[in-house]
């Protein structure tokens, strides 16, 4: 099993509704990441956590909102989506002990927002 | 403010040649360096990384890349390049006090049997 799984892995939505890009981990890390990924602007990061009680804004958070709800659990929310939203979307872990910094990532969603 | 550039959008190769992607960063310390693979329809795998020691790394699927001081640069190679290894290649820098990564904005490279 995936150590990192996001869902859905595709969606199609309209303007103005809300939707929810869910993201799980197996890997028992703290800190989580949410990034949006364009052709030539490569990945662009979106909100991050480092524990449950403690959430970041990125580069590019308006517009976008994030809930932790669990140490392996963190979900992005678009309360009205706009078509420039439509993008594919990557949630990372990485380890807050052993300093490695590597984030690990997973398959990423692909909204359309028509 | 950190910053990476991959100055090469797109590269193509015959199957069997050498390969080099660059890539420069912009950091006022010493950075932590990745080199991640995007393969179609795939998340983001690590090739490998530096943080400190032997400026040449080894990775996996028979990558390397060298951190260079003086040019700011952290070039990825490989001798030999496979038709599987077609994907988009990003390069990313990070650092000890902020945890996060800033990428730059990938090479997509195309094999030719």
């Amino acid at each position: 099993d995936a150590d990192v799984t996001q869902t859905p892995r595709n969606r199609i939505t309209k303007t103005g509704k809300r939707i929810m890009l869910e993201c799980s981990q197996t890997k028992g890390h703290d800190r989580m990441y949410w990034y949006r990924q364009d052709p030539g602007l490569g990945l662009r990061l979106i909100y991050y956590s480092f524990d449950v009680k403690d959430i970041n804004k990125g580069e590019i958070s308006d517009g976008y909102s994030v809930s932790r709800q669990a140490q392996a659990k963190f979900s992005l929310s678009l309360e009205s989506a706009i078509p420039n939203q439509t993008a594919l979307y990557f949630c990372a872990t990485s380890d807050a002990t052993g300093y490695s910094y590597e984030q690990y990532f997973g398959p990423g969603t692909r909204l359309t927002v028509t | 403010a950190q910053s990476v550039t991959q100055p090469d959008i797109h590269i193509t190769v015959s199957e069997g040649a050498s390969l080099e992607l660059r890539c420069n960063y912009s950091y006022g310390a010493t950075p932590y360096l990745f080199w991640y693979v995007q393969s179609p329809g795939q998340g983001l795998q690590l090739l490998l990384k530096y943080f400190s020691g032997d400026t040449l790394v080894q990775g996996i699927k028979g990558f390397e890349a060298e951190f260079k001081r003086s040019q700011s640069s952290f070039n990825l190679r490989k001798p030999s390049v496979h038709w599987s290894d077609a994907a988009e290649y990003f390069c990313a820098v990070g650092s000890y006090n902020t945890d996060k990564l800033i990428f730059g904005t990938g090479t997509r490279l195309q094999v030719f049997p």
